[in-house]
């Protein structure tokens, strides 16, 4: 398994703000993932966080909109831009230790926007 | 367009009474079907992956099974801390990515 650790855990915040997401896992992992998962909903792929290179987004995410970054093979944020109501959510970050492999999640981020 | 379709959307057992939940699913190639647990207010667990038709996993009083179809989780002499949304995802041969069923919400009373 994997051990991901992800900031903050919970946040309420003021729409028309921006709020940046870490997600820190314990070892080196090949594929690092975003997901969102709105109340009562399943998951949903936002994009999949490339080391070294820009994010590769699912239909319907924009990169203006869900910023994403991966420095190192440890290491990812992704940024929910210019909140709404609409964007209050669960975001959870995925690792694979390599590819097509089991995928370990972290414990969430369950934003608030007012 | 690839599809996973899980049932019941909620299941409601008497501590110790079985039973079963499904995972249908219809893609172009299953790479993997993958079982997680997610309690309210974390992250999804990971139980199993089956990769093949015919393949079983067990763990504890859950048993895993898989066709070309469809997938089952089966729940024997559950405890109220099986409580909890069970998961079903799928990979393709076309993509790294899962896609998730709408997961099946189980309660089980003592």
């Amino acid at each position: 398994s994997a051990v991901i650790s992800q900031k903050p855990s919970r946040d309420i915040c003021q729409r028309g703000t921006s709020l940046t997401i870490q997600c820190q896992v314990d070892s080196q992992v090949t594929m690092m993932f975003w997901y969102r998962q709105q109340p009562g909903q399943s998951l949903t792929l936002i994009a999949t966080a490339n080391q070294g290179s820009e994010a590769t987004y699912e239909s319907g995410f924009v990169i203006d909109k869900f910023p994403i970054s991966r420095p190192n093979l440890t290491f990812s944020t992704l940024t929910v831009s210019n909140m709404s109501p609409e964007d209050s959510s669960i975001y959870l970050c995925s690792v694979e230790r390599t590819m097509n492999t089991e995928a370990f999640f972290g414990q969430g981020t369950r934003l608030t926007v007012v | 367009e690839d599809q996973v379709t899980q049932s019941p959307e909620a299941l409601r057992l008497q501590e110790g009474e079985s039973s079963s939940l499904n995972c249908s699913y219809t893609v172009s190639g299953l790479r993997g079907l993958f079982w997680y647990r997610q309690d309210p207010g974390k992250g999804p667990e990971f139980l199993f992956t089956l990769y093949s038709a015919g393949e079983e996993k067990e763990k504890e009083r859950l048993k895993a099974t898989l066709t070309k179809k469809e997938s089952f989780l089966h729940i024997t002499a559950p405890k109220p801390e099986d409580s909890a949304t069970y998961l079903c995802a799928v990979q393709t041969d076309n993509t790294d990515k899962l896609i998730f069923g709408t997961g099946t919400r189980l309660q089980v009373f003592p």
